[in-house]
Parts: structure tokens; C-alpha cells; sequence
């Protein structure tokens, strides 16, 4: 059964400083595996998205997430932090030979102090 | 292009009562998807369309919900009847080839 994990409920960081939210998952096959970020009162929005290639995919907002196959994670990353990013984040998994039903982590609020 | 479209984007009603949310997906997309979402509970997928065909209704909570997908530029997600504890933010996606999924604003209903 496909499955993700964000072990952290919320992450502060201080605004300039670099950030991580992490994330890992479990899936039979090779992975889809995206980021989306939701600000107060909006819809999801899609950041990143990781399907073949290059671990290191960068995506909208200056955020990066890398690819570890063997550890089983796909860390979001930002090197300099700013209170715009405040909001929460879901990781989600997909397995590329199943159907199109993607699960969501359960988010992760990161919060930027000024 | 408008992305995904929902309406209402605020339903206030009473117990009892049958509330009507809509969607219009993405132009072109083939995947449209029904999630709730609550403080408790988190996102949770209700229902998902290929092709305007239900795929996999599992996560619909119980016969009160129903969704239906007349054609590819429509889906309604109906609740009859309501009660307070389906108060939550109901939000639509789209996608095209099942690869990244495009949220509408999402629909807060409230049931008194």
C-alpha cells in the first residue's frame, strides 16, 4: 500500500535561514512524488513534482526538493527562508504504474519568524 | 486558462438539508477528484473520475454523500442530508495523464 510520512507537525524557522520539511514514503514500484503548498483560506497549490532523472528538482517560489531512492525520502528545501513562505505543506506519492489516485501526507505547518 | 472553478465558495445551511457543490475541472483534463478537508482529519480523498467514470468511491463517508460526473466539464458532489459534522472545506482537482493534481479555492460548508 502506498503511504507518506511528515513526521513534523510544524517547523519554525528563522526568516534567511535555510529550511527543510521533510518528508518520506512508501510505495510498491517507482515513485510520483510532489509538493504542494496551502496558504490560509486557498486551495492547494502545486510547487514540485519529481518523476524520473535528476534527483534534485527545483520548482516554483526559488523551493528544491531531492530524490533519495534509498532512504526513501523527498525533502523540500528552501536555502534562505522568508515569512511569505509561511504556510502548510503536503507531501504526496503516486506510484507510476497505478492508477491516478495520489495520497497526501498529513502537512506540515512551517511558520518563518521575522 | 480560469483553473479549476467550485461554487459555492461558502454554504451556510441547516441540518437536514441537501447541499449541492459544484465543479468544473481544468479544460482537457481526464481526472477529477472530490477531498475533504478538516482540522481533525486532514485531506481526505472522497471520490475520483477518469474519464467521467467513478474510479474509486471508497473514501465517501457513507450513502449521505454522492458525486456524479455528467460530462468531462462538470462534477457535483451532493449531500442529503447534511449534518453538522460534514462542516468542512470540499475541495476539487483536476489532472491530466495522472500526473499533478490542480485544487480549485474549495467550498467551505458549514451545517448548523
Amino acid at each position: 500500500a502506498q503511504s507518506v510520512a511528515q513526521p513534523e507537525d510544524q517547523v519554525n524557522v528563522a526568516e534567511g535561514n535555510p529550511l527543510t520539511v521533510k518528508c518520506t514514503y512508501s510505495v510498491s514500484g517507482n515513485p510520483y512524488l510532489f509538493w504542494y503548498v496551502q496558504y490560509p483560506n486557498r486551495g492547494l497549490q502545486f510547487l514540485l513534482k519529481y518523476i524520473t532523472g535528476d534527483n534534485l528538482v527545483k520548482g516554483s517560489y526559488g523551493f528544491e526538493a531531492e530524490f533519495n531512492k534509498s532512504q526513501t525520502s523527498f525533502h523540500l528545501k528552501k536555502p534562505s527562508a522568508l515569512v511569505s513562505d509561511s504556510a502548510l505543506y503536503f507531501c504526496a506519492v503516486r506510484a507510476s504504474n497505478r492508477d491516478d489516485k495520489i495520497i497526501f501526507g498529513k502537512g506540515t505547518r512551517l511558520h518563518i519568524l521575522p | 486558462d480560469a483553473g479549476v472553478i467550485q461554487s459555492p465558495r461558502h454554504e451556510v445551511t441547516e441540518m437536514g438539508q441537501e447541499v449541492t457543490l459544484r465543479c468544473k475541472p481544468i479544460s482537457g483534463h481526464n481526472s477529477l477528484f472530490w477531498y475533504r478537508q478538516t482540522m481533525m482529519r486532514g485531506l481526505e480523498l472522497l471520490i475520483y473520475f477518469n474519464n467521467n467514470v467513478p474510479i474509486d468511491d471508497s473514501g465517501m463517508p457513507e450513502d449521505r454523500f454522492s458525486a456524479k460526473m455528467p460530462n468531462a466539464s462538470f462534477s457535483t458532489l451532493k449531500i442529503q442530508p447534511s449534518e453538522p459534522r460534514d462542516s468542512a472545506v470540499y475541495f476539487c482537482a483536476s489532472s491530466s495523464l495522472g500526473i499533478e493534481q490542480f485544487f480549485g479555492p474549495g467550498t467551505r460548508l458549514t451545517v448548523l
